[in-house]
């Protein structure tokens, strides 16, 4: 099984400042990883998929990269909305696993 | 719009049953793979299991097989996961999800809004 490990995992910020999230994987996933944000109470929400393809919807602010082992989610300035957990899901292997989530929180 | 709506939670008992349903409506569900994804208490997500758009395949989380079953019934736009067997570690809110293709290998694109398990004696 595929590790998926993301750090920091907490990550505080202040709004319209920069937020960088990372995401890595036990072994390559080649580009088969997806980004979710999650609010308390709430179902996941994609953001991202295929590393760096904007889910529909999703905002210009919120951009994906990486490819293998390390991805990284960059939120280019917060807004209040955005302060919430994210998870990134690996699915190249068989179980899909997902990480453990950042939270972010304002400063 | 795309609507997953998740049902069938609620309290067992160790070695218990229950069996959630998932009510879909928005897209072609026959054409489309169905997930379930568990979150225990205070923990991050774990897929459970998923099923093929026909219901033709069927897969499961180790953690769960042999005592979870994935089925669906395409003229009623409905997943369900018949649990039994369930234990203490089964406690978790579980969320379907829609599959982004018909290929259960995907990622899931939309989620419902989850049901609550919890097995408690």
């Amino acid at each position: 099984e595929i590790v998926m490990t993301q750090s920091p995992a907490t990550l505080s910020v202040s709004p319209g400042e920069r937020a960088t999230l990372s995401c890595r994987a036990s072994q390559s996933v080649t580009s088969n990883l997806v980004w979710y944000q999650q609010k308390r109470g709430q179902a996941p929400r994609l953001l991202i998929y295929g590393a760096s393809t904007r889910a529909t919807g999703i905002p210009a602010r919120f951009s994906g990269s990486g490819s293998g082992t390390a991805f990284t989610l960059t939120i280019s300035s917060l807004q209040s909305e955005d302060f919430a957990v994210y998870f990134c899901l690996q699915y190249n292997n068989w179980p899909h696993t997902f990480g453990q989530g950042t939270k972010l929180e304002i400063k | 719009e795309v609507q997953l709506l998740d049902s069938g939670g609620g309290s067992a008992q160790p070695g218990g049953s229950l069996r959630l349903s998932c009510a879909a409506s928005g897209f072609t569900f026959n054409s489309h793979a169905m997930s379930w994804v568990r979150q225990a208490p205070g923990k991050g997500l774990e897929w459970v299991s998923g099923i093929s758009g026909s219901g033709g395949g069927t897969y499961y989380a180790d953690s769960v097989k042999g005592r979870f079953t994935i089925s669906r019934d395409n003229s009623k736009n409905t997943l369900f996961l018949q649990m039994d067997s369930l234990r203490a570690e089964d406690t978790a809110v579980y969320y379907c999800a829609k599959v982004h293709s018909s290929d259960w290998y995907d990622y899931m694109d939309v989620w419902g809004k989850g049901t609550t398990v919890t097995v408690s004696s």
